[in-house]
């Protein structure tokens, strides 16, 4: 099992719809979770922080099931500027060095 | 100016050249990092420091090395380039906490022909 998966997609949306992406990670325990955004040949660039709660910033909502390992990004009111890949990022115990990147889920919004 | 810049943006090299990717930031941090990314494969870490005198591998080291100039360089070299180091190259800096999230540069497209 890989460490973090992610389903690649593309996951195509019209504009405003809701569109959700999971993120599974093996190690249970892992310590901090990030969801960053990359465009196409760009770097990537850090979306939000995933906490326990759950955190909201506008549109976008992340939340964490530290049960079933893994994590979740909501988009609401999805926009064409949102299409991008998300990657999933996992910090394992031991600290940087076992930082994980996720290959990224692709998401298309059409108009 | 860009918190993290990394020069040249785009390369290409022969086989067997070496190769020098340079790397600056001014978030002030300690910690850098050299990444390399691969359709299908994500991001891997090559080497990292957590200050001037700290220099670590990461799961992909071989073929690289790496110095840390100054706080805010950070270089990484191809001693003798081969085509399965092409890449797109990140670097990276971040502060110390755990929660704190990484800034990443533009990235240096290498192409070794």
């Amino acid at each position: 099992r890989k460490e973090v998966e992610q389903d690649p997609g593309p996951f195509n949306v019209p504009e405003g719809a809701t569109v959700a992406f999971n993120c599974t990670y093996s190690n249970s325990a892992s310590q901090s979770f990030f969801w960053y955004r990359q465009d196409c040949r760009k770097e990537p660039k850090l979306l939000m922080s995933v906490y326990s709660s759950g955190n909201e910033d506008g549109r976008f909502t992340a939340q964490l099931n530290r049960a079933s390992q893994y994590i979740s990004l909501l988009i609401r009111d999805s926009k064409l500027s949102d299409s991008a890949t998300y990657l999933c990022v996992v910090n394992g115990p031991g600290g940087y060095q076992k930082v994980t990147f996720g290959t990224g889920t692709k998401l298309q919004v059409i108009p | 100016d860009a918190d993290v810049t990394q020069t040249p943006r785009n390369r290409i090299t022969k086989t067997g050249k070496r190769i020098m990717l340079e790397c600056s930031q001014t978030k002030g941090h300690d910690r850098m990092y050299w990444y390399r990314q691969d359709p299908g494969l994500g991001l891997r870490l090559i080497y990292y420091s957590f200050d001037v005198k700290d220099i670590n591998k990461g799961e992909i080291s071989d073929g690289y090395s790496v110095s840390r100039q100054a706080q805010a360089k950070f270089s990484l070299s191809l001693e003798s380039a081969i085509p399965n180091q092409t890449a797109l190259y990140f670097c990276a800096t971040s502060g110390t906490a755990l929660n704190y999230g990484y800034t990443f540069g533009s990235g240096t497209r290498l192409t070794v022909v």
